[in-house]
């Protein structure tokens, strides 16, 4: 089955910089790839998603680049605030048409932006 | 759209006893999970429904867990009998095949504490 990996497990950065989190994933047919953000104590919130007919996808400060060939794709954060301070999950899962897969998370990263 | 309902928000109980945590799903929505989140274990799935039927519960622990989802409005999980290691944030989640959004709406999640 599929198996997602997530790199790195702990972010700290300053107010300002870019933060860049990496997953990998072992089955080729996956060709759906979200991002959740949790806040501490809240739920998992989608932020931004990328299917593998794209290779990138941005979203105001946020964008998620797919390389398939290597099997994993990143998320980048620009110009990072205090409020991205979360832990943050990818995901892969296979859609079959319309059909919603079984979404395999990896294991968070948590960041954290100081001021 | 209220987003996915679940109830109790908290429940603490002592280890024997049976737990029932209920969903439910956004309206129009045919799928519908059910994870477990721990420090240790991060996000797991545990089962999730297409159309009330279940599709793949290998997640679940063991037989004390038990998940049904009656009608396509109202979904339970339920743990009997309890045991502390039980204890986790149990997050309920659903989504549409249908349209052009699949992707997951969490809900606010149970925190369950075993005594």
């Amino acid at each position: 089955g599929e198996n997602v990996e997530q790199h790195p497990s702990t972010l700290s950065v300053q107010e300002g910089d870019s933060a860049v989190i990496k997953c990998t994933y072992s089955d080729s047919a996956s060709n759906y790839f979200p991002w959740y953000k949790q806040e501490l104590g809240k739920r998992p919130q989608l932020i931004i998603d990328i299917r593998s007919n794209v290779g990138e996808k941005k979203d105001q400060r946020i964008a998620v680049t797919l390389n398939k060939t290597a099997k994993h794709f990143s998320l980048h954060i620009t110009e990072t605030q205090p409020e991205d301070s979360a832990v943050y999950f990818c995901a892969a899962s296979i859609l079959y048409g319309g059909s919603q897969g079984n979404l395999i998370f990896g294991k968070g990263t948590k960041l954290s932006v100081k001021p | 759209d209220a987003g996915v309902i679940q109830s109790p928000r908290h429940e603490v109980t002592e280890m024997g006893q049976e737990v029932t945590l209920r969903c439910k799903p956004i309206s129009g929505h045919d799928y519908l999970f059910w994870y477990r989140q721990t420090m240790m274990r991060g996000l797991e799935l545990l089962i999730y429904f297409n159309n009330n039927v279940p599709i793949d519960d290998s997640g679940m622990p063991e037989d004390r867990f038990s998940a049904k989802m009656p009608n396509a409005s109202f979904s339970t999980l339920k743990i009997q009998p309890s045991e502390p290691r039980d204890s986790a944030v149990y997050f309920c989640a659903s989504s549409s095949s249908a349209g052009p959004t699949d992707t997951q709406y969490f809900g606010p999640g149970t925190r369950l504490t075993v005594l």
